[in-house]
């Protein structure tokens, strides 16, 4: 089976930096996404890690640590839109993809 | 580009009626799932396809059936519909493995 952490809900200042952390059990593990979520809305793409390190798309860095079986999104430059949930998601080796149960981000002024 | 599509947006069903969701994409992708998502759960995998004629189980398969025979659709069964299904539905599709995967806008299942 597969597990997957996160916390439920997290809350960040306009113009400042979040960090959201994931930690994953599975057997079979291929790489690490991320989708954001607003109310409402369908997901969306945020970003891939399949090798160890950071990946950075523009206000947004994802981290991967396979052997400690742990990711996070990062967050800078904080934005009202930014509001939504992030869900972290795994890659098995069963060419499935298995989601976390997500994380509420507010963004207050 | 419409990209991925799911029909119907919004459902009222009645305990033990059946019904079938459609999802279709235009990307020609090889790859489909089906998740429900229900507050505080996150997103829980159905079923999925990993290509035309091609369907394997996820988390949750219980009460629900698919089916793969065109690539670009990919339907969701529910043959006598109860109140735990009551969710909301989202389809996805990718073109490969490691890739983005792209959602439907979701249909709302009310099961009364």
């Amino acid at each position: 089976g597969q597990s997957l952490e996160q916390p439920s809900e997290v809350t960040a200042v306009e113009g400042a930096i979040v960090q959201i952390n994931c930690t994953y059990q599975t057997s079979g593990f291929y790489g690490l996404s991320w989708y954001q979520q607003h109310d409402g809305g369908a997901p969306t793409f945020l970003s891939y890690n399949g090798l160890d390190g950071l990946e950075e798309t523009g206000r947004f860095s994802s981290f991967l640590s396979r052997s400690d079986s742990y990711g996070y999104l990062l967050l800078q430059e904080l934005q009202m839109k930014d509001s939504a949930s992030y869900f972290c998601a795994v890659q098995t080796g069963a060419n499935n993809l298995f989601f976390g149960t997500g994380t509420r981000l507010t963004v207050i002024p | 580009n419409a990209g991925v599509t799911q029909t119907p947006k919004f459902r009222v069903l009645k305990t033990g009626q059946s019904m079938t969701l459609l999802c279709a994409q235009d990307m020609n992708h090889e790859y489909m799932y089906w998740y429900r998502q229900d507050p505080g759960m996150g997103l829980r995998l159905i079923h999925y396809s990993v290509g035309e004629g091609t369907t394997a189980k996820g988390e949750v398969p219980d009460g629900y059936n698919v089916s793969r025979l065109k690539k670009q659709n990919f339907l969701l069964g529910l043959e006598s519909a109860a109140p735990s299904q009551t969710s909301v539905y989202f389809c996805a599709s990718r073109i490969s493995l490691n890739t983005e995967a792209f959602f439907g806008q979701g249909t709302r299942l009310t099961v009364v």
